[in-house]
């Protein structure tokens, strides 16, 4: 059984800081995949990133970072220099080869950035 | 703007009631989810439909209806619900259940009431 866990219920920051969204996965599979989603309060879940489990680079896009460690099977998202339009709950979410349209979320950590 | 259009946005209705919840995508996307999101929660798969046949049902109850008259749209027709269905309805697309680098594009939803 999949499964994927988001123990930060809700984080909140001020606006310069860092924040490092944690996520922790569990799977049988060899050859599975994660992804990070964004869903700000509008609704809609937005993509971020796609990480295959044979690729530990660690990827930098603009102000976001993500850490993948298969030796600690977690996925951990990093905001620098947070800002207020990065409020929204942020879904780590887990698929595995076979049932790859089958997206498995954790439950999601609410970030709450004030001016 | 998101490219996964949902209407409508809103949607209260009695449990006697019957409507259906609509979803459209031009990306040329060959398969299409329903996800169902409790408050608080994180989304839940309930159908996915691959090359417009349906291909994976979660078990959902009979008084959802999925139907794919083509590959941009997708429709849920909804009679006899319960309060307890009330819930953001996120319909998502991808490329295709095949191509498994394939993230899933979300509509904003439709919330739904049920009284």
């Amino acid at each position: 059984a999949q499964k994927v866990t988001q123990a930060q219920t809700e984080i909140s920051v001020v606006e310069k800081e860092d924040v490092t969204l944690d996520c922790v996965y569990e799977t049988r599979d060899t050859t599975y995949y994660l992804f990070w989603y964004k869903q700000p309060p509008s609704g809609e879940l937005v993509f971020l990133i796609r990480r295959n489990s044979f690729d530990e680079q660690n990827e930098i896009s603009g102000r976001y970072s993500w850490n993948f460690q298969k030796s600690t099977s977690s996925f951990n998202f990093t905001i620098t220099a947070s800002q207020v339009v990065d409020s929204a709950v942020y879904f780590c979410a887990l698929s595995e080869a076979e049932g790859f349209q089958k997206l498995v979320f954790g439950t999601g950590t609410r970030l709450l950035v004030s001016p | 703007d998101t490219e996964v259009t949902q209407t409508p946005k809103h949607l209260v209705m009695g449990m006697t009631n019957k409507k259906s919840l609509k979803c459209e995508q031009h990306m040329g996307h060959r398969a299409m989810y329903w996800y169902k999101q409790k408050a608080k929660k994180p989304p839940e798969l309930m159908f996915v439909y691959s090359y417009e046949k349906l291909s994976i049902n979660e078990s959902v109850p009979s008084r959802f209806s999925p139907e794919c008259p083509n590959s941009s749209l997708l429709n849920l027709h909804l009679h006899a619900l319960q309060p307890e269905d009330s819930a953001l309805y996120l319909c998502a697309s991808s490329q295709g259940t095949g191509q498994i680098n394939s993230p899933l594009h979300f509509g904003n939803g439709t919330r739904l009431t049920v009284t």
